[in-house]
């Protein structure tokens, strides 16, 4: 089915470690995005790239890198894992000035 | 304050009432999204407006751009109708969007 991929779906993290979030679309979806959700708060933008070989910083980029892979993918990065990193992030993907996003299905991390 | 404002913060309803979602922003934009997000589950674009008017199905949601207001409404509720509705605006040339909190609805059978 089309639309975007997300992996893993759900993640344990002792404080410090690292990892890789992975993220694909098959849209051809020039812009793409990874956010993150937590409680009482509205999805907030931790980086973004605009196009294939671009990626900027969001409200919220500290502790976090990101990879424009090619155009289908943009990975996110967590070089040392923090507890307050504990959240459910979303990778998404649009095309500016069509109509709508397409969001992944999350991925749960926990830091501990 | 928050740029994009939506109310009520949660809502029950019962099955088969109408029912209206509110938000308001603050900046100019340029372009308003609805979401939703079923319990534990991922996030489904609803609707793109920009001015006017939208339907699909039971939803329709309606903007104006000159009170910076949009409503989203559901019409003859059922109980799978309850998730989380997020407002979301877009502005300037890219599509970075900006999130309102997001509104809990529950229908009751």
């Amino acid at each position: 089915n089309a639309g975007v991929t997300q992996t893993p779906k759900f993640q344990v993290l002792k404080t410090g470690q690292s990892m890789t979030l992975q993220c694909a679309q098959d849209m051809n979806h020039n812009s793409m995005y990874w956010y993150r959700q937590d409680p009482g708060m509205g999805l907030r933008l931790i980086y973004y790239s605009a196009s294939e070989g671009t990626t900027d910083k969001g409200e919220v980029p500290n502790g976090y890198n990101v990879s424009r892979l090619n155009k289908r993918e943009f990975s996110l990065r967590l070089e040392s894992a923090a507890p307050s990193q504990t959240s459910v992030y979303f990778c998404a993907s649009s095309e500016v000035k069509l109509y709508g996003y397409t969001f992944g299905s999350g991925t749960r991390l926990t830091v501990v | 304050k928050n740029e994009v404002e939506q109310s009520p913060q949660n809502l029950t309803a019962q099955e088969g009432e109408f029912i209206t979602i509110n938000c308001s922003y603050s900046v100019g934009i340029s372009a308003l999204h609805w979401l939703q997000q079923h319990p534990g589950g991922g996030i489904v674009s609803l609707f793109m407006l920009s001015s006017g008017k939208k339907k699909h199905g039971r939803l329709i949601a309606t903007i104006n751009i000159q009170e910076k207001h949009s409503s989203l409404h559901i019409t003859a509720s059922h109980p799978r109708d309850s998730a989380v509705y997020i407002c979301a605006v877009s502005t300037g040339a890219n599509s970075k969007l900006t999130f309102g909190k997001g509104i809990t609805l529950s229908v009751r059978p």
